[in-house]
């Protein structure tokens, strides 16, 4: 079963301080990587997308690592600030036929504080 | 920018009720999903459309249905309204299906 598993579920941290989430993935055959951020009460927004053959892409503060060999991603934010707080969630595309499938993790949900 | 709406942020019905949930895009985009949001599942997909009156199954579509007449418009309706219909719904676009989701902001149905 294509599965994608995030980690920690929750995260508590300090204002300023970086932290770095964690997306596990099971998926095949593997098309390309997401990471969203989810406000309270609102829509994902992108933050990255990263084919197999990318090994990093960044957004501002946040930067996203793939190695698709091990099948992991992480998501770093750097210098996090109160906006910051939110649900992160990892989605893996994968093709099928002519069409693309999305398979999303239940996502980690960060708190930061002063 | 993209910008996607939903109808209503949120929703109070009955059970039995008939449901319209609705989402526009204004950016011409062909594709359109609807999802649904549960603590600890994370989204599932209920129906997506890919053309005007063109629409795929997801992984949840039994209890909904969907409509596309136009292409910047698609719409999610529960037939007869049940209790663990309770949820976020969520809907995205997106001019191809490899590239970035745009989401609205959700509508939470409270089904009672």
């Amino acid at each position: 079963k294509n599965q994608v598993e995030q980690s920690p579920q929750s995260l508590i941290i300090l204002e300023g301080k970086n932290c770095t989430l964690q997306c596990n993935y099971t998926v095949s055959p593997f098309s390309n990587l997401r990471w969203y951020k989810q406000d309270t009460g609102r829509g994902p927004v992108s933050l990255t997308i990263m084919t197999f053959s990318e090994n990093t892409k960044s957004n501002g503060r946040y930067t996203a690592t793939l190695d698709a060999d091990t099948k992991q991603s992480s998501l770093h934010i750097t210098a996090s600030q109160l906006s910051d707080s939110a649900s992160y969630i990892c989605v893996v595309s994968i093709l099928t036929g002519t069409a693309s499938k999305l398979t999303f993790g239940t996502g980690t949900r960060l708190q930061v504080t002063l | 920018d993209v910008k996607v709406t939903q109808s209503s942020r949120y929703l109070v019905k009955r059970t039995g009720e008939k449901v319209f949930l609705e989402c526009v895009q204004d950016m011409d985009h062909e594709n359109m999903f609807w999802y649904r949001q549960d603590p600890g599942l994370g989204l599932r997909l209920i129906y997506f459309s890919y053309d005007v009156k063109m629409k795929e199954k997801g992984d949840i579509p039994e209890g909904y249905s969907v409509s596309r007449e136009k292409k910047e418009r698609f719409s999610l309706i529960l037939e007869s309204a049940s209790t663990n219909q309770t949820s976020m719904y969520l809907c995205a676009s997106t001019y191809w299906t490899e590239g970035t989701q745009y989401f609205g902001p959700g509508t939470r149905l409270l089904v009672l």
